[in-house]
């Protein structure tokens, strides 16, 4: 079974400052990647996703992950944080063309930005 | 822009008591989710569902859960007895049109509190 580790269990920085939130994950085959984010107060919502393209993939608000598959990584980076990013932030991996629909997530990082 | 919506947001039973979550999913997706984070841990999958039937359940869904979709809008989970240790955020989710994307539209959650 696949399995997700989210390094940072809470991140604290500055505005401005840039962001690297790291994802490992276990699986043997290929995968689908992703990164939700939840707002306070509100629904876990699709961040960017990695599908077999470009292994750097761009999503809203900024936000860019980089898949390093000899790493099992997916790593997310904005260059400059705001304050409304502060926010959890959740890996999850999907096994690609294994009929399997469900995401196993990781734990969360929670990042809280400073204005 | 179309959501899934939820409902109760909050509902607090008593331990041995029947509970149903509803969830109404964005009308024209295909399949559909329920997950759950118990609080300080991660979202857990507990059951997909697709094409009237479930496709895949986790171990954390035994005997004393069970989905529907009675009309083919709404999405039920029912919990026959509850535990103490079933209170969580339990997330509806869908996706997918005509081909699975792995992109998954949450809800914003109905916390149960089991007394």
């Amino acid at each position: 079974a696949q399995s997700v580790s989210q390094h940072n269990h809470h991140v604290i920085l500055s505005e401005a400052a840039s962001l690297e939130l790291g994802c490992n994950y276990s699986y043997g085959g290929t995968v689908n990647l992703f990164w939700y984010v939840q707002y306070p107060g509100q629904h876990l919502q699709l961040l960017l996703k990695y599908f077999s393209e470009d292994p750097l993939v761009k999503g809203i608000k900024g936000f860019e992950a980089e898949f390093i598959k000899s790493k099992f990584s997916f790593n997310l980076r904005k260059p400059s944080v705001q304050w409304s990013d502060t926010a959890e932030y959740f890996c999850a991996v999907n096994p690609s063309g294994a009929g399997s629909y469900q995401l196993t997530f990781g734990k969360g990082t929670k990042l809280s930005v400073i204005p | 822009e179309p959501e899934v919506t939820q409902t109760p947001s909050h509902q607090v039973t008593q331990m041995g008591q029947e509970v149903i979550l509803r969830c109404v999913p964005i009308s024209n997706h295909l399949y559909f989710y329920w997950y759950r984070q118990i609080l300080g841990q991660k979202v857990e999958f507990l059951v997909s569902f697709y094409n009237n039937e479930i496709s895949e359940k986790s171990e954390i869904f035994d005997d004393q859960f069970s989905v529907e979709r009675p009309d083919g809008s709404n999405f039920t989970l029912k919990i026959r007895s509850t535990k103490l240790e079933d209170s969580a955020m339990y997330f509806c989710a869908s996706g997918g049109l005509a081909i699975y994307t792995g992109e998954l539209f949450f809800g914003e959650g109905s916390r149960l509190t089991v007394l």
